[in-house]
């Protein structure tokens, strides 16, 4: 049972450049997570999914775009790469609300030069 | 404005010597509050869940406790395997599926 699967784990972007993350969850989770984590910061809401088809912003969407097309996969795109979204990137999925139990993925590491 | 806040930033410990972190909170109807355990280059990994003040969980050397306005993570006779980031996270009743999270308490025990 593989989780949450991220990828790439790192990558480096040139301001202006684009690109997607990619995340998988083989748990049947209806519920999906972006986070970013900067150093001192915790981890701050980018967007999340309650289900296939829906989506909703976070903390700090800006910058970022989401889609939900099947439960297992919750890719974000960086349109227009800036240093300010130099970060680690963590998806999430949970199964019940309820529970506060999230389950992580490992992380994409993301620097925009 | 809620706010999740975590004390201290950084804790250095000698094995054997217990000590607490704190997790201080100014939200308006909690529903649940959440203790996350975070290794370097990994992600956060649960440990906890507290929905009532007054509630305790126990998990081997960790104990986390909850009041009003704070939770304790308490670390009894720690190890060099208890060296992490401790993250707290709070779940309002208004919108249940997010979390928000404080900036972590990283913890060194020494041997």
């Amino acid at each position: 049972n593989a989780g949450v699967t991220q990828t790439p784990k790192f990558r480096i972007l040139k301001i202006g450049q684009s690109m997607t993350l990619q995340c998988a969850q083989d748990m049947n989770h209806n519920y999906m997570y972006w986070y970013r984590q900067d150093p001192g910061m915790g981890l701050k809401l980018i967007y999340y999914s309650v289900g296939a088809g829906i989506t909703d912003k976070g903390e700090v969407p800006n910058g970022y775009n989401v889609s939900r097309s099947t439960t297992e996969d919750f890719p974000l795109r960086l349109e227009l790469a800036a240093p300010s979204q130099t970060s680690v990137y963590f998806c999430a999925s949970i199964r019940d609300s309820n529970t506060g139990e999230l389950f992580f993925g490992e992380g994409s590491r993301l620097t925009v030069l | 404005e809620d706010q999740v806040t975590q004390s201290p930033e950084a804790l250095r410990l000698q094995e054997g010597e217990s000590s607490s972190l704190n997790c201080s909170y100014t939200v308006s109807g909690l529903r649940g509050l959440f203790w996350y355990r975070q290794d370097p280059g990994k992600g956060p990994e649960f440990l906890f869940t507290l929905y009532s003040a007054g509630e305790e969980k126990e998990k081997e050397r960790l104990k986390a406790t909850l009041t009003k306005k704070e939770s304790f993570l308490h670390i009894t006779a720690p190890k060099p395997e208890d060296s992490a980031t401790y993250l707290c996270a709070v779940q309002l009743r208004s919108n249940d599926y997010k979390l928000s999270f404080g900036a972590g308490t990283t913890v060194t025990v020494r041997a």
